[in-house]
């Protein structure tokens, strides 16, 4: 089974600064999905940002991009300028290509931002 | 749209008291998921439907609980009778695709507490 790893359980930033998180994960597949999802104080998961492991070129959303490392198994999340809306439980999640397995989330990391 | 839709947004219950949460996925997404999120286990998916049709329920974790998707817009996660460890947040999500190739659109989720 795939298992995705955040070994960030907590992760603090000052304001305007830049922040990465970390996620990594574990599979034998060769074409897969990987995202992260940001839950704020709301609950309300939403999805930041998204990534195609057959794509080489690094996925970007505005303040948001990935550091997308497929030899390392590794898909970081940096944020930069963060801003104080940025405080939340962020997951990463992969899941296969062909999407016949269950959405695996990791354990999250609370990222919280100084004023 | 106005989203994924939950009720209650919370609810507490004494032990052996039937729970009943609802949820109104957004118009025209073909897939409905239900999780459940605890610090201990982190997400965990509990079922999934396709049009209206159960799919995988493996995750559900005991006979306590059921799910049913009567129409394309409305779907319940019955806990009946609920016991101290069913406390979470459950949420309902809804996507266009199988969860690991698109967006999964969340609910603010029903915090449940079973005393």
């Amino acid at each position: 089974a795939q298992t995705v790893t955040q070994s960030q359980p907590e992760m603090s930033v000052q304001e305007a600064e830049t922040v990465t998180l970390s996620c990594t994960y574990d599979t034998s597949e060769s074409d897969y999905y990987l995202f992260w999802y940001k839950q704020p104080p709301s609950r309300q998961m939403i999805l930041v940002i998204r990534q195609e492991a057959y794509k080489q070129q690094n996925a970007t959303e505005n303040r948001f991009s990935v550091n997308f490392q497929k030899a390392a198994k590794s898909f970081s999340l940096k944020i930069s300028d963060s801003q104080l809306g940025d405080a939340a439980m962020y997951f990463c999640a992969y899941s296969n290509r062909f999407g016949n397995e269950k959405l695996t989330f990791g354990t999250g990391t609370r990222l919280t931002i100084i004023p | 749209d106005a989203g994924v839709i939950q009720s209650p947004r919370h609810e507490v219950t004494e032990m052996g008291q039937e729970v009943t949460l609802r949820c109104k996925p957004i118009s025209g997404h073909d897939y409905l998921f239900w999780y459940r999120q605890t610090m201990m286990r982190g997400l965990e998916l509990l079922i999934y439907f396709n049009n209206n049709v159960p799919i995988d329920d493996s995750g559900m974790p005991e006979d306590r609980f059921s799910a049913k998707m009567p129409n394309a817009s409305f779907s319940t996660l019955k806990i009946q009778p609920s016991e101290p460890r069913d406390s979470a947040v459950y949420f309902c999500a809804s996507s266009l695709y199988w969860q690991g190739v698109g967006e999964l659109f969340f609910g603010e989720g029903s915090r449940l507490t079973v005393l």
